[in-house]
Parts: structure tokens; C-alpha cells; sequence
């Protein structure tokens, strides 16, 4: 079945330690996107990139990193400059110019 | 001020009741979407509105380009549509951005 998948469910980081959500997707899109979903705030654009091997910053890049190297997979590390990480993330995927965007079905990242 | 404005925020009703969900938006877009989140967190797509109305089953959308302005009914509605439901344009100066409101929960009782 074609979709996109994140991993793990949960996460759990602890001070100073910088981890990184898996985003897979076998769509075949060529655009990948991040976000970040906080309670009573509508998602927020972290990172996306169009093509392999580029990407460019959202809204809310400082603290994040990305890295594009395979069309099928979009990693997102949270650093330990990112301060206030605890967070619902969603990766999501599109083909070129297109509208709609299929969502993965996030990861939620807990500061212990 | 947020450029996608969602009301109301959380939403009860009775199965078998007519919802109506409103989103107003500030910047001109190329296009408006309603998505829906279910309590487990995915997310998926609606409907996708450039210009007057869609309707899929008991989901019916309407958008007023004009009056920057757009609504989701659910007619008929029942207990598995309890979710939250979202309304994103794509704003026309930027093409790769999409725009969130916040989101209405709604929650329908049987």
C-alpha cells in the first residue's frame, strides 16, 4: 500500500540530547514537508523540500535540521538549541504543484 | 493576528444534528482546504475549494472569495465524525506555504 509513515509514535528526549523523527513515504512525491502542532495553534511549517538534496526553512526552523537524501525519506533532528521541543510532528508529502497534501500519522516528542 | 481564523473552537452536538464549521481568512489564496484529525492524530484531506461549493456524502463545503470566507457543514451528523476539523489556504505569494487555522473540535453524542 502506497502512504507515508512516521516513527516511532512516541518520543521521548531528554536535556541536551538532539533526536531525529523518521519520515518515510513510497508516493513517489517529490516534495516533502514538517510541521509542528501545538495545542489551540493551528500546524506550523517547520521545513520543506521540493527535490532531493534541497530544502529550505519554514516558519519555525531554528532548532531543527533536516536532510534530503533519498526521495523517499525526510528526517527531522531536533537539536538541543530547540528549547521548548514537546510537540505533536507531522510530516507530510505532495507531488509538485500539487494542492493536497498527504499526512503521515505523526510522532509525539516529550521532554523527561 | 492569525491569517486563517476557525469558529467555534470546540463544537457538541447531538447525532443527527446539522454542524456548521466557518473559517475567514485575510490573504488573498490560490486555493482553501479542509482537512480532518482524528483523535489518534492523522490527518487527512476533505475537500479542496478554489471557488464555489463541494460535496462529498454528508460533507458539504462552500467558499465566498469575496467575503474571504468558507464553511463545512455535516449534515446528518453521527459519532464517528467527532474529530477536529481543520481549514489551510495556500497563500498566492507563496505557493510552497500552507496556512493553518487552529482548529474546531467537534464532538457528536449519540
Amino acid at each position: 500500500d502506497g502512504g507515508i509513515t512516521q516513527s516511532p509514535k512516541y518520543l521521548f528526549r531528554k536535556e541536551g540530547q538532539n533526536v531525529t523523527l523518521s519520515c518515510e513515504q513510497n508516493l513517489n512525491h517529490d516534495a516533502m514537508y514538517w510541521y509542528r502542532q501545538d495545542p489551540g495553534q493551528g500546524l506550523r511549517l517547520i521545513y520543506y523540500s521540493q527535490i532531493v538534496n534541497d530544502f529550505q526553512k519554514g516558519d519555525i526552523a531554528e532548532g531543527y535540521s533536516v536532510s534530503r537524501e533519498k526521495k523517499e525519506s525526510f528526517p527531522l533532528t531536533v537539536t538541543s538549541a530547540q528549547k521548548n521541543p514537546t510537540a505533536f510532528y507531522l510530516c507530510a508529502s505532495s507531488t509538485q504543484g500539487a494542492e493536497t497534501q498527504y499526512f503521515g500519522p505523526g510522532t509525539r516528542l516529550l521532554v523527561l | 493576528k492569525n491569517e486563517v481564523e476557525q469558529s467555534p473552537q470546540n463544537l457538541t452536538a447531538q447525532e443527527g444534528e446539522f454542524i456548521t464549521i466557518n473559517c475567514s481568512y485575510s490573504v488573498g489564496i490560490s486555493a482553501l482546504h479542509w482537512l480532518q484529525q482524528h483523535p489518534g492524530g492523522g490527518i487527512v484531506s476533505l475537500f479542496m475549494l478554489s471557488s464555489g461549493k463541494k460535496k462529498h456524502g454528508r460533507l458539504i463545503a462552500t467558499i465566498n472569495i469575496q467575503e474571504k470566507h468558507s464553511s463545512l457543514h455535516i449534515t446528518a451528523s453521527h459519532p464517528r465524525d467527532s474529530a477536529v476539523y481543520i481549514c489551510a489556504v495556500r497563500p498566492v505569494y507563496n505557493n510552497n506555504d500552507m496556512r493553518f487555522g487552529a482548529g474546531t473540535r467537534l464532538t457528536v453524542k449519540p
